[in-house]
């Protein structure tokens, strides 16, 4: 079975710009979660989207959107990008109905800003 | 304060030797606990998923949960040079809830 895969995994863009990632879990899994890591603040939420739906939100500005396809995929965008957005931006699918807690993630698509 | 601590290291071992592991936890709500490896230019992997209170074992690795003590570990028994990766300990109130991760601690196990 094929893994979560990212696209694309590596960019660079201009302060000011715009971005879109994006994720297709593995096959059958509904849940798709995005998450930013950055050596000083690690793994933080950004968002989870369940059948479509955004089901949970972490504490990110406006300019974070993320959204997701009836195939499960999904997108997240990053509009008027700053110095602070250069990241690795990782892509986790879950099975079932719930998290769990059980995400398996993808191999992340770097972000630098310039 | 975050909702989720751990010592960033770096934790540098002898190939053969326990570690041990650790994170702190701030919610009382958190119910799921689970421990990620995070290979250099890799995602993270579940490596232990825990329920509530207690240990769980599987091969060299133990996960141990004290609720009381809002405590997790990790212990790594004949670490090998394979180990080596950052250790990411993560938590849950509820299966529908967001993940929170703690900063992550580097290990490094020399041959």
């Amino acid at each position: 079975k094929a893994g979560v895969t990212q696209t694309p995994r590596y960019l660079i863009k201009t302060r000011g710009q715009q971005v879109t990632l994006s994720c297709s879990p593995i096959s059958g899994h509904r849940s798709v979660s995005w998450y930013q890591q950055t050596p000083g603040q690690g793994l933080q939420f950004l968002f989870e989207y369940f059948s479509e739906t955004q089901r949970n939100k972490g504490n990110f500005p406006g300019r974070f959107s993320g959204r997701q396809f009836s195939n499960s995929r999904s997108e997240m965008n990053v509009s008027t990008l700053e110095l602070g957005d250069s990241a690795l931006y990782l892509c986790a699918s879950s099975p079932g109905q719930g998290v769990s807690g059980e995400l398996f993630f993808g191999e992340g698509s770097r972000l630098t800003v310039l | 304060q975050k909702e989720v601590e751990q010592d960033p290291g770096p934790l540098s071992v002898p190939e053969g030797a326990i570690v041990s592991l650790n994170c702190t936890y701030s919610n009382s709500a958190f119910q799921y606990f689970m421990w990620y490896r995070q290979y250099s230019r890799k995602g993270p992997e579940l490596l232990m998923y825990t329920y509530s209170s207690g240990n769980k074992e599987d091969g060299r690795f133990t996960a141990q949960v004290d609720k009381s003590s809002k405590y997790i570990s990790l212990f790594i028994r004949d670490s090998q040079p394979s180990d080596s990766a950052t250790y990411l300990c993560a938590s849950l109130k509820t299966s529908y809830d967001k993940v929170i991760f703690g900063p992550g601690t580097s290990l490094s196990v020399i041959p």
